[in-house]
């Protein structure tokens, strides 16, 4: 069975200055990887997702992420944070078959 | 295209009550899906489907029950509210391999 393991649940940055939020995976098969957002009282929305094709992954809003299978991870970074970005951020690994599984999330803060 | 929509937005419950969370989408995607979300535990997979007439369990399918006559509609039932069922409700559509699209959610509270 697949799983996801996020490290930290709070993670505080200043603006302008680089943002990582880490995500481990563990899946049996090649898995598709997902990193979704959600701003506060609102549904989640997709940022990027890694489906097999390049490991090193852009999405919206700036943020990238790289698929490293030797580490499992798939790590969310983006390079010069902003007020905006200030959210929660969720990893979330499908395999492939039906079940899409999230970890727990990371809360972003950004200083001022 | 109004994507995903869920009803009740808000929703209070005694212990023992039942009730049913309505799920709709417009997008025609085969795959739908239940999370609650609880504060330090993300989104937890309650039910799937991946076509009408097909559900499966997911993460903590215990007390609720799914069904899927058409494509368009997903209801998630609570059989006998308990307080632990206390949680906010997403209900997704989407590819089950590509991107899932979010209702607006439902705040559940069993008192």
């Amino acid at each position: 069975a697949q799983s996801v393991t996020q490290l930290g649940s709070h993670v505080s940055v200043s603006e302008g200055a680089l943002v990582l939020l880490r995500c481990n995976y563990s899946s049996s098969v090649p898995p598709y990887l997902f990193w979704y957002v959600q701003y506060p009282n609102q549904g989640l929305q997709l940022l990027l997702k890694y489906t097999s094709a390049a490991t090193l992954v852009k999405g919206i809003n700036g943020f990238e992420a790289e698929f490293k299978k030797s580490e499992t991870s798939f790590h969310l970074t983006k390079p010069s944070a902003h007020m905006r970005d200030a959210a929660e951020y969720f990893c979330a690994v499908s395999d492939r078959a039906s079940k899409i599984i999230f970890g727990s999330g990371t809360r972003l803060s950004i200083r001022p | 295209n109004a994507g995903v929509t869920q009803t009740p937005k808000f929703q209070v419950l005694k212990t023992g009550q039942s009730m049913t969370l309505q799920c709709a989408q417009d997008m025609n995607h085969e795959y739908m899906s239940w999370y609650r979300q609880d504060p330090g535990m993300g989104l937890r997979l309650i039910h799937y489907s991946v076509g009408a007439g097909i559900t499966d369990q997911g993460e903590v399918p215990n007390g609720y029950n799914v069904s899927r006559s058409t494509t368009e509609d997903f209801p998630l039932r609570l059989l006998s509210a308990a307080p632990s069922q206390t949680s906010v409700y997403f209900c997704a559509a989407g590819g089950s391999t590509d991107t899932q699209y979010f209702g607006p959610g439902t705040r559940l509270t069993v008192l």
